[in-house]
């Protein structure tokens, strides 16, 4: 399967704990993205990457979340001293461009305690 | 005003029905448009880029009009397996970037 993959498919934590999420994009997509989604909502823009770079980031991206993307392959997102606040589901998107269509992992799904 | 509104739903149709949704854009910059369906607790999924002219994939039709700033989802003789949650995507230029923005979705019920 060469789509999008994201680890681990779910979490538990408690408040407080740190957690990090893995993403695999498709292998020539340049753009990669973070979103997260609440129930009854679309999906919101944390940030994204061209390459390596991280070209912008959403107000809703506290200074408790950093993403990577260090060799502009795969990416991670951590979110430190975690919050309920921050229960969602969290979506990696590649594409190869920002206009055109972006592929969805099967997303990661944070639960805090 | 957010920059992508859709009618939230639910939309429960019989099985055959015809079924259009709409989604308005705020920004008349916008330059790319997609339909993105989301099954529950699963990820979006692209059902179809809209394009100026128009354009059609099955029983599926996309419009664009730019005037209006709007986009529609024509679904024509409705299956079961159609009952999701329909995600308008606007594509924003921004410098040298496009931002992508998605509504809230429209969901879909159909009935047998």
């Amino acid at each position: 399967d060469t789509g999008v993959s994201q680890d681990p498919r779910h979490k538990i934590t408690k408040r407080g704990q740190n957690v990090t999420f893995r993403c695999d994009p498709i292998s020539e997509h340049n753009r990669l993205y973070w979103y997260r989604q609440t129930l009854g909502q679309g999906p919101e823009f944390l940030t994204y990457f061209q390459n390596e770079a991280q070209l912008e980031k959403s107000r809703l991206l506290s200074d408790r979340f950093s993403a990577e993307r260090p060799k502009g392959s795969f990416s991670t997102l951590e979110i430190q001293r975690t919050e309920q606040g921050d229960s969602a589901m969290y979506l990696c998107a590649s594409s190869p461009s920002g206009n055109q269509p972006q592929h969805f992992g099967d997303g990661t799904r944070l639960s805090i305690l | 005003r957010k920059e992508v509104e859709q009618d939230p739903g639910p939309f429960n149709v019989p099985e055959g029905a015809t079924v259009a949704f709409n989604c308005t854009y705020s920004n008349s910059a916008s330059q790319s448009f997609f339909w993105y369906r989301q099954d529950c607790r699963k990820e979006p999924k692209l059902l179809m880029s809209v394009y100026s002219s128009g354009n059609e994939d099955g029983r599926f039709t996309a419009q664009l009009n730019r005037a209006s700033q709007y986009i529609s989802l024509l679904i024509r003789d409705s299956k079961l397996s159609d009952s999701a949650t329909y995600l308008c995507v606007v594509g924003v230029p921004q410098s040298s970037a496009s931002k992508i923005i998605f509504g809230s979705g429209t969901r879909l019920s159909i009935r047998p």
